[in-house]
């Protein structure tokens, strides 16, 4: 019954290193989100995607990039990982305009 | 950016006790309120939501919440909690058409104890 797939529950990278977080759903969404989850401050929106290849930045974007070549699959990427990326990393996806945003387990990155 | 807090960062109670999550917004203009909860080790899930209508919204699991304008706040409800109610509660708020433009809470952590 998992409709949003995050590939990695947990990851563990040396600073500097190019970080990939993969998210595939299955619902045939045009949306597509990534969030950054810290104790105390909640969810803040890094990207988020409308359609294929398109992408927008979000309220933190910097160190961050994103992929969409196909519908249902959205990346993050660390160009060069810090330690201040040290985080959970949430994907949603969503119809535009529905407001109800179906979220992956999440994938929490270590950097060390 | 909408600023949402809420004003409770760590929430204990008892089993079968009442329990209240507060949240308060800043905005000036209509937005479209969510409760998002998201239990142990899983991502998070709709509980309920205010978009028009009654101001009064209600989860299917025995939730509540009420959207107050004048006092710009959505404050969640449940009469009578269940251990399995254990979990961490987002307030999201939206202000425009786009939900990319949604806002999220710091979090309040509901501990059900029995």
């Amino acid at each position: 019954d998992v409709k949003v797939t995050q590939s990695s529950r947990y990851l563990v990278k040396r600073t500097g290193e190019k970080v990939f977080l993969e998210c595939v759903q299955d619902m045939d969404h045009e949306n597509m989100f990534w969030y950054r989850q810290d104790p105390g401050l909640g969810l803040r929106l890094i990207y988020f995607s409308y359609d294929v290849k398109m992408k927008e930045k979000g309220d933190i974007p910097e160190g961050y990039s994103v992929s969409r070549e196909k519908k249902e699959r959205f990346s993050l990427i660390l160009e060069s990982a810090s330690t201040n990326q040290t985080s959970m990393y949430l994907c949603a996806s969503s119809f535009p305009g529905r407001y109800v945003l179906t979220f992956g387990a999440g994938s929490r990155l270590t950097v060390l | 950016a909408q600023s949402v807090t809420q004003l409770d960062s760590q929430v204990p109670v008892f089993e079968e006790a009442p329990v209240e999550l507060r949240c308060n917004y800043s905005s000036s203009v209509s937005v479209y309120l969510f409760w998002y909860v998201q239990y142990p080790n899983q991502g998070l899930q709709l509980l309920l939501k205010y978009l028009s209508g009654s101001t009064l919204v209600e989860s299917i699991n025995g939730f509540e919440a009420e959207f107050n304008k004048s006092q710009t706040s959505f404050h969640l409800r449940k009469p009578s909690v269940h251990i399995s109610d254990t979990a961490e509660y987002f307030c999201a708020v939206s202000e425009g058409t786009d939900d990319y433009k949604l806002s999220f809470g710091a979090g309040t952590t509901v501990t059900v104890r029995a």
